[in-house]
């Protein structure tokens, strides 16, 4: 076991609605990644955080936020859900941006 | 172009057997490269990181050619429980870039 965890597992949510996913890293990694992992596909990055601040951000619209808490969990937000957004969202956890990252078992979303 | 492109798959083979898969990158800048494999419903689990010399872990060998911007994965005496999704991921500025991924199932 990787030691990051996810909460929660299953969520199931309706168009319009707002989520909130969280991730625990592993004892000692300062830095967070978000990935989406739609079906049949690889995960896509969401964006990172390294000591609290956004460090790098892929292609996703302003509705996907999120936060880093000092002992460096992090949230996933997501506003105005899109039946698209419908996905396993997974959080990595590493020792900086650039080091290799270790992932949870993910949370999958389901929009209806 | 996607920026990271792998074998579509998806790789039927019998146990014992040597699989080959290949993986392409387009941004030449990209850092670090890595070689994930992910279970059904389940979350990417690192396989093995990959550098300029080579290396190799058991049954698995990791190549990387900067020059052609490519990336490999030999497996050996392939065994039942190989059977997974083999991502490809290539890191550039902590941004990863993952391929879709190339499925292997590995029969008796």
């Amino acid at each position: 076991e990787t030691g990051v965890t996810q909460s929660p597992t299953h969520l199931i949510k309706t168009r319009g609605q707002q989520v909130t996913l969280r991730c625990s890293s592993q004892s000692g990694h300062n830095t967070v990644s978000w990935y989406q992992q739609a079906l049949g596909q690889g995960p896509q990055f969401i964006f990172q955080y390294y000591r609290e601040e956004e460090n790098g951000r892929g292609n996703f619209p302003p509705r996907f936020s999120g936060l880093q808490f000092p002992n460096y969990s992090s949230e996933l937000n997501v506003n105005a859900l899109e039946l698209d957004d419908s996905a396993l969202y997974l959080c990595a956890s590493s020792l900086g941006g650039r080091d290799t990252q270790y992932f949870g078992p993910g949370t999958r979303l389901t929009v209806l | 172009r996607k920026e990271v492109e792998q074998d579509p798959g998806p790789f039927n083979v019998p146990e014992g057997a040597t699989v080959a898969f290949n993986c392409t990158y387009s941004n030449s800048a990209s850092q670090s490269f890595f070689w994930y494999r992910q279970d059904c419903r389940k979350e990417p689990k690192l396989l093995m990181s990959v550098y300029s010399s080579g290396n190799e872990d058991g049954r698995f060998t990791a190549q990387l050619n900067r020059a052609s911007q490519y990336i490999s994965l030999l497996i050996r005496d392939s065994k039942l429980s190989d059977s997974a999704t083999y991502l490809c991921v290539v890191n550039n500025n902590n941004d990863m870039r993952f391929g879709a991924g190339t499925r292997l199932t590995v029969k008796p």
